[in-house]
Formats: structure tokens, sequence, C-alpha cells
């Protein structure tokens, strides 16, 4: 199926500083979908990009998807504690379009 | 609407026994997914049914998992018997698909399962 890497790992910041996750594909995405899960939670849709080079923007965070629909990229300005989990990208894949996840970035924020 | 129902949402058994993980689906949803989450292997796909049809159970790690949904409002994920690695989150998540992508997918707030 599809296969998407996802970096960093972990990523720890200083509240206040910003963060970024990335996802790349070596194939063309129909599009791309971004989770988060917050410690001890469950993953929760934040949104989903289909056009080539879209960007959304949901307060402090924005989204981008690749012009060639191969990566995409989280980006959240001035991290805030509630912004500690792990955000996952997540792309469809097989006949039957079942979604496939990233590893995840781990972000924690100190205080 | 309740979202997604998992239960139990821990569970601790011994080694050798059978573990039975249910799920309840959103209301209408047509598609249901088991999902395995650990630190070394990230979030798994274990199996998914559509309308009630289990479509692809390729992730499911071997024989002493099996899943069921019987009817379009439950499923269950027995592993029988149970190993200390089958240790892991279980997750159950559904979505209403109708065609095509662009299907937000729903997660359960998941099985802490732990065998001793």
């Amino acid at each position: 199926g599809q296969q998407v890497m996802q970096i960093p790992q972990y990523q720890h910041v200083q509240e206040g500083e910003d963060f970024t996750t990335y996802c790349n594909s070596s194939t063309t995405l129909s599009n791309i979908q971004w989770y988060k899960q917050r410690p001890g939670g469950h993953p929760v849709f934040l949104i989903q990009l289909v056009k080539s080079g879209e960007v959304k923007k949901q307060k402090r965070l924005t989204f981008q998807f690749g012009e060639a629909k191969k990566n995409s990229s989280l980006h959240i300005t001035a991290t805030q504690t509630t912004d500690v989990g792990t955000y996952f990208c997540a792309v469809f894949s097989g006949s039957a379009r079942q979604l496939t996840f990233g590893s995840g970035t781990q972000l924690t924020v100190l205080p | 609407d309740a979202g997604v129902i998992q239960s139990p949402r821990h569970e601790v058994t011994e080694m050798g026994q059978e573990v039975t993980l249910r799920c309840k689906p959103i209301s209408g949803h047509n598609s249901l997914f088991w999902y395995r989450q650990t630190m070394m292997r990230g979030l798994e796909l274990l199996i998914y049914f559509n309308n009630n049809v289990p479509i692809d159970d390729s992730g499911m790690p071997e024989d002493r998992f099996s899943a069921k949904m019987p009817n379009a409002s439950f499923s269950t994920l027995k592993i029988q018997p149970s190993e200390p690695r089958d240790s892991a989150v279980y997750f159950c998540a559904s979505r209403f698909r109708v065609t095509g992508d662009g299907e937000t997918q729903y997660f359960g707030p998941g099985t802490r399962l732990l065998v001793l």
C-alpha cells in the first residue's frame, strides 16, 4: 500500500516556539489527512488536503500540500502546552481506500 | 452522538488466556477498522470491514487473531491464546464511505491490553 515517511520522530520546543512536521511520499497522493493524538488519547481528525499547493489554516496551525502532491507539512505557530501530542499524516491506499498512517511526530512543549 | 464505543477500556490478562475486545461504531457508518498501536510499530491496520464484510485482514498478525462483525453496530476482535507481545492499545474506528476518498475516520478511545 501507499507509504509515507514522516519526520521528525520527536520534537521538543519551548513554549512560544514554532513547530513543523513533514510527510513525504515517493508517489503522487490523491489527498492527505492529518490527525492529532493527545497523550493517552486516540487519533482525532484535524484536516484533509486535496488540491495541489493547497494551504489551509486552523488558528495557529497551517497545513500545506505540495505542488506535486507528494509531500505535506503541518506548521504550528507559537506553540502552547495544549499542542502536546503526536501528529500523524495519513493517506489512502488499497482498492477499498483504507488509511495508512505515517509514523507520527511526537511534540513536547516545555513551559 | 456517542462516538465510537470500545470495551473494555483496560484489560490485564495472563499469557494463554482468551481476550475479546468490543466495538460499537457510530450509527450509520458503513466501514469499521481495527488498529493496533505500539511504540515500536506505530499505528497498524489489522482488519477492516465494509458493510459488515471483512475486506482485508492482511494486517492480522497471525491465526491467534480473529475479528467478526455480525451486524452494523457491533464488532469483536479476539486473541486466543494471548501472548505478552500482544500488549498494545487497540483502536476501533469507523467512517461513512460513499465513493472515492475523503471520508473522516472516527476513532474510539481504545482498549489498553496488557498480557502478563
